[in-house]
């Protein structure tokens, strides 16, 4: 079975400065799928970012990218330019690429609880 | 273009009751997964429904149920409460088969007594 690990319960930064939360995965497919998602105090679950296992790029969206290590299983997110409207508990998870119905589920970490120190 | 919703916000019911919490998917989506989130913790998967049909199920025992209905809708239901079933319960929807991309609503959050 597959399992996320989160090992950094909470992360401060000063704003404008630089943060990167880590992640790791146990699993042994080779086709999978890695997301981050943000949880602001709204509770409604935000999509940062994803990363297809295939693709040896990592993936950028504007201040958020991901360092993707597919043979230490390893997934960190790197938040630039850190912003209030950044803090949230985020989570990363997985996602396995097999397409068949049984499989479609995601599984979580535990989540990263990200203050911005103002 | 309406996103995912749900209802109610919250709500308290008491040890032994039970609770029907309702999901509505973006527009155009047509397959709904539910999650709870305990506090404090990450999501874990209860279900997932495409055709009116539970397609796939996480380690819930079978006080969990659900429903899907022809608009795409979903119910989620949860008998014979116990305090542990307190959590954030979450909806999430997609569109097709293997698409991996869910759009979650805001949650309902369930308090037991």
């Amino acid at each position: 079975a597959q399992t996320v690990t989160q090992s950094q319960p909470e992360m401060s930064v000063q704003e404008a400065e630089t943060v990167t939360l880590s992640c790791t995965y146990d699993t042994s497919e080779s086709d999978y799928y890695l997301f981050w998602y943000k949880q602001p105090p709204s509770r409604q679950m935000i999509l940062v970012i994803r990363q297809e296992a295939y693709k040896q790029q990592n993936a950028t969206e504007n201040r958020f990218s991901v360092n993707f290590q597919k043979a230490a299983k390893s997934f960190s997110l790197k938040i630039s330019d850190s912003q209030l409207g950044d803090a949230a508990m985020y989570f990363c998870a997985y996602r396995s690429a097999k397409g068949y119905w049984g499989n479609y589920q995601l599984i979580w970490g535990a989540g990263t609880k990200l203050i911005i120190k103002p | 273009d309406a996103g995912v919703t749900q209802s109610p916000t919250h709500l308290i019911k008491t040890r032994g009751q039970q609770v029907t919490l309702r999901c509505s998917p973006k527009s155009g989506h047509d397959t709904v997964s539910w999650y709870q989130q305990a506090l404090g913790q990450g999501p874990q998967f209860i279900f997932q429904y495409y055709e009116e049909e539970e397609r796939q199920r996480g380690n819930f025992p079978d006080r969990f149920s659900g429903h899907q209905f022809p608009n795409y809708s979903s119910e989620l239901n949860v008998n014979a409460l116990l305090l542990g079933d307190s959590a954030l319960y979450l909806c999430a929807s997609s569109k097709g088969q293997g698409t991996y991309e869910q759009y979650f609503g805001p949650g309902t959050r369930l308090t037991v007594t």
